[in-house]
Order: C-alpha cells, then sequence, then structure tokens
C-alpha cells in the first residue's frame, strides 16, 4: 500500500458526460501529480500541483481540469469525454525532489 | 480504428535465476531516476531510486545501474521470483517534476 488513495476504482460513462476523479495524497506529500495510462499510449504526465498551485502541465487536453484543495487532495475533472478518454487514471504524491508513490488508479470507461 | 496496444519487451527467466531489466533514457539533464513495478489492474510500485551522482544503488533483491555517458539504466533482480512477474518500467525526471517513463518490459518468471 503506498498510502495514495484514488476514488472511484471504476467509472463507466457514456460520451459527453463529465467526471471527478479524487486524490488523496499520502501523509505529509504537497505535491500531486495525475497520469494517464492508456493501452497505446503508456504512462502519460498530465498535471503536477504543488500545495494547491498547479506547477507543470504535460498532455492534458483543455476538456480536462484539475486542482488541489487546501487538505490536498486533488481532483481531475474530465468533461466532455470521448471514446478515447477510456483509459486507467493515476495520481502519484511526493515530498520535495522525491520518489513519486501512485495510488491504485481511476478505470474509466467511455461507451 | 482499433487501438493497437503497446508491444512491450519481453523477458523470461527461470524462478531463481538473476533477471537484468534495460532502459534508454533520453534526457540528458534528468537527474533523477525511478523504477517501478507495475501488477496486471494495479498502479506502479516504487522499487528503487537512484539519483545522478550515482552509478550503482542497492536494495533488498534489486540493485540499478546507472551509465549517464551512454544514457542506459538497467535493474537487476537476485533470485527472482514467480511474485517478481510484473510490468517493469524506468522513469526519468528532472529535479522532481514529472516522470517520463520508459517502454516497459513485461517479466515473466517460470516456476
Amino acid at each position: 500500500d503506498s498510502g495514495v488513495t484514488q476514488t472511484p476504482k471504476h467509472l463507466i460513462t457514456a460520451t459527453g458526460q463529465r467526471v471527478t476523479l479524487r486524490c488523496s495524497p499520502r501523509s505529509g506529500d504537497l505535491s500531486v501529480y495525475w497520469y494517464q495510462q492508456s493501452l497505446d499510449q503508456g504512462l502519460q504526465f498530465l498535471i503536477h500541483y504543488y500545495n494547491g498551485e498547479e506547477r507543470a502541465k504535460g498532455n492534458i487536453l483543455e476538456r480536462f481540469s484539475a486542482q488541489q484543495f487546501p487538505d490536498l487532495h486533488s481532483e481531475l475533472n474530465l468533461s466532455s469525454l470521448e471514446l478515447g478518454d477510456s483509459a486507467l487514471y493515476f495520481c502519484a504524491s511526493s515530498s520535495s525532489g522525491n520518489a513519486q508513490y501512485f495510488g491504485p488508479g481511476t478505470r474509466l470507461t467511455v461507451l | 480504428g482499433e487501438s493497437v496496444g503497446l508491444h512491450l519487451p519481453t523477458l523470461s527467466v527461470q524462478e531463481g535465476d538473476n533477471s537484468i531489466i534495460n532502459c534508454a533514457y533520453s534526457n540528458s539533464a534528468s537527474d533523477y531516476f525511478i523504477w517501478y513495478k507495475q501488477e496486471s489492474g494495479k498502479g506502479p510500485q516504487f522499487i528503487i531510486d537512484i539519483r545522478s551522482n550515482m552509478d550503482k544503488r542497492q536494495g533488498q533483491r534489486v540493485t540499478v545501474l546507472l551509465n549517464k555517458t551512454v544514457k542506459h539504466l538497467s535493474l537487476q533482480i537476485a533470485a527472482t521470483q514467480p511474485g517478481d512477474s510484473a510490468v517493469y518500467f524506468c522513469a526519468e525526471t528532472t529535479s522532481g517534476s514529472r516522470l517520463t517513463f520508459g517502454e516497459g518490459t513485461q517479466l515473466t518468471v517460470n516456476p
């Protein structure tokens, strides 16, 4: 158990819908990262938050957004969902400059 | 069109043998490297890390070697066990920012 929690574990929805994925980092970690893992793209960085502030953006679509709250949990919002958004979404947390520890992921299926 | 999954390199070993998994990284500015193990349906699990000022680091049954000259990492697993069967990813980062993952290697341990 990495100490990072993610909910829900599975999510099935329809095209055009909007979903929210939630992540709670390890105790004491200020950084939260979001990654997408699809069959044909591997693990891809989406976005990084540090203590509530956005620090870096990767290959994140404009339909996707994230935030980190004062209690350090983070949410990834995915809107206008398309079939191609079906993937595993992972969050990871770290303390400054150290290893990122990953949660169990949310499997999103868009039908 | 139909999605095509990543064709991962594979390594098949006998239980008790030593395994060596290799990885080439891309960014000569990367200063921190991590090996992760990912079992089916689970999040990447931290195995061992190494900073760019080192060329070797040992953990429990695992050793990571770093060759900055040729931008190459390897993970050695001693006395490989069936529970070691998984996909192994190397990841690189600069100053604790986003992780860039290698393509992964599927390790199969035969009893």
